[in-house]
């Protein structure tokens, strides 16, 4: 079973900085890798798909990089609806599928 | 604009058997796309529980895989997930989401979440 680590597990910062989220994977998933924003009483709202792409209506503030086992969700510039909580999700040993731990991005 | 629905008790005894169904809106099941489960405890992180395709094939968690059975009912255009002998540890929200297999491979279409509490 594949293995997701995200770090931090916290990341204190502040509205207008740059956010760098890390996912690593304990055995190689390619690109087949997502990430998703999940806020209280809200469903999780896909960000990046196959590691690198946004997704429809995601800002360009969000961008996805990595392959393999390395991975990094960044936010340019954070903007006050941003602070949430990030988890990344790989399908590359489909159909078996692993959420990391979470980041949670806070002020 | 595909919706989803989740439904089901709020409330299942310890030991007891949790059922929850997902009600799609606006697409055909049988049209395609693979649909999961997937849960979050209270305080705890996103687990995927497992997937399903509209013909039958299914795939759980290893870790639930003994306690999780998936089913289509392409009828009602519902699918379910019944979770068996329960405990405390399965309280949590659940969604249904359709996972994009053939294009984003990723769940790009959620449902609210619905939370159950397993306690007597």
């Amino acid at each position: 079973e594949i293995v997701l680590t995200q770090s931090p597990a916290t990341l204190s910062l502040s509205p207008g900085e740059r956010a760098t989220l890390s996912c690593r994977a304990s055995q190689s998933v390619r690109s087949y890798l997502a990430w998703y924003q999940l806020k209280p009483g809200q469903a999780p709202r896909l960000l990046v798909f196959d590691a690198t792409n946004r997704a429809t209506g995601i800002p360009a503030r969000f961008s996805g990089s990595g392959s393999g086992t390395d991975f990094t969700l960044t936010i340019s510039s954070l903007e006050p609806e941003d602070f949430a909580v990030y988890y990344c999700l790989q399908r590359g040993h489909w159909p078996l599928l692993t959420f990391g731990g979470g980041t949670k991005v806070e002020i | 604009q595909v919706q989803l629905q989740e439904s089901g008790p709020g409330l299942v005894e310890p030991s007891g058997t949790l059922s929850l169904t997902c009600t799609v809106f606006n697409y055909s099941i049988s049209s395609g796309y693979y649909w999961g489960w997937i849960r979050q405890p209270p305080g705890k992180g996103l687990e995927w529980i497992g997937s399903l395709y509209h013909t039958g094939g299914t795939y759980y968690s290893p870790s639930l895989k003994s306690r999780v059975i998936t089913s289509v009912d392409t009828s009602k255009n519902q699918f379910s997930l019944k979770l068996k002998s329960v405990t405390a540890a399965d309280t949590a929200v659940y969604y249904c989401a359709r996972f994009d297999e053939g294009g984003m491979r990723a769940f790009d279409v959620w449902g609210p979440g619905t939370m159950v509490t397993v306690s007597s």
